[in-house]
């Protein structure tokens, strides 16, 4: 089935440096690929999403590019802020032939960034 | 973007005593609605899909009696936790995705969380 694996951490930052959180996932089909950001005390919200491959999305400084060779998605930030503190969670949806809607969620990431 | 709500934020109960949790799409419809269940520092727990009109579809594993789902209506769906215990305490999210520009965003909506506890 269908299942997503990213870096759990901690991680811990200086602000200003860069951030790579790495995200492979499993799949058949053709899944779309997100990064949900959830700050303390709030609900996740979406991040940024690639729905092909070779898709490149970006949001807020942050970058990931769907990579169907190596199966990755990985986060980067280049000069990450202390209000970058969150959790992050790298998830797919199926593709109709593996179930449409639901998405799959990684364990999710930590980075602490010290200012 | 789309809107999700939940209700209560918080809540708080005695062992055994039922609680509701209302999910709502404030500006779409939404077909279809998830819930998840978020214990402290770890990731989303798919419990349930609940769909319009129909019964809920259960992830396994999931108690569908202790876990009621009803979706009432395009824009509301609820959760029952019956016969609370201390170990149901927990972060229910639920959420509900788009289908603008077909199947292939499925991006999700998510409320901000019910935070569970039972006594």
């Amino acid at each position: 089935g269908n299942s997503v694996t990213q870096m759990e951490g901690p991680v811990t930052l200086s602000e200003e440096a860069f951030l790579t959180i790495n995200c492979t996932y499993t799949a058949t089909g053709y899944p779309s690929l997100f990064w949900y950001v959830q700050y303390p005390g709030e609900g996740l919200q979406l991040l940024l999403k690639a729905t092909k491959a070779d898709d490149k999305g970006s949001n807020k400084g942050f970058e990931a590019t769907y990579r169907k060779e190596t199966t990755s998605f990985h986060l980067e930030k280049g000069s990450v802020q202390v209000s970058d503190s969150a959790v992050y969670f790298c998830a797919l949806s199926g593709a109709p032939i593996t179930g449409g809607f639901k998405t799959i969620f990684g364990a999710g990431t930590r980075p602490f960034v010290k200012a | 973007g789309a809107v999700v709500s939940q209700h209560p934020s918080w809540v708080i109960c005695k062992s055994g005593t039922s609680v509701k949790i209302e999910c709502r799409s404030l500006d779409f419809q939404a077909t279809t609605m998830f819930w998840y269940r978020q214990f402290p520092k770890q990731s989303l727990m798919l419990m349930a899909t609940s769909n319009e009109g129909s019964k809920a579809t259960y992830e396994q594993g999931v108690e569908k009696d202790k876990f009621l789902i009803n979706h009432a209506s395009l824009t509301l769906s609820t959760l029952t936790v019956t016969s609370a215990h201390p170990e149901d305490s927990s972060f229910y999210i639920c959420s509900a995705p788009t289908t603008s520009g077909g199947w292939a965003y499925n991006e999700q909506f998510f409320g901000p969380g019910t935070r569970l506890t039972v006594l």
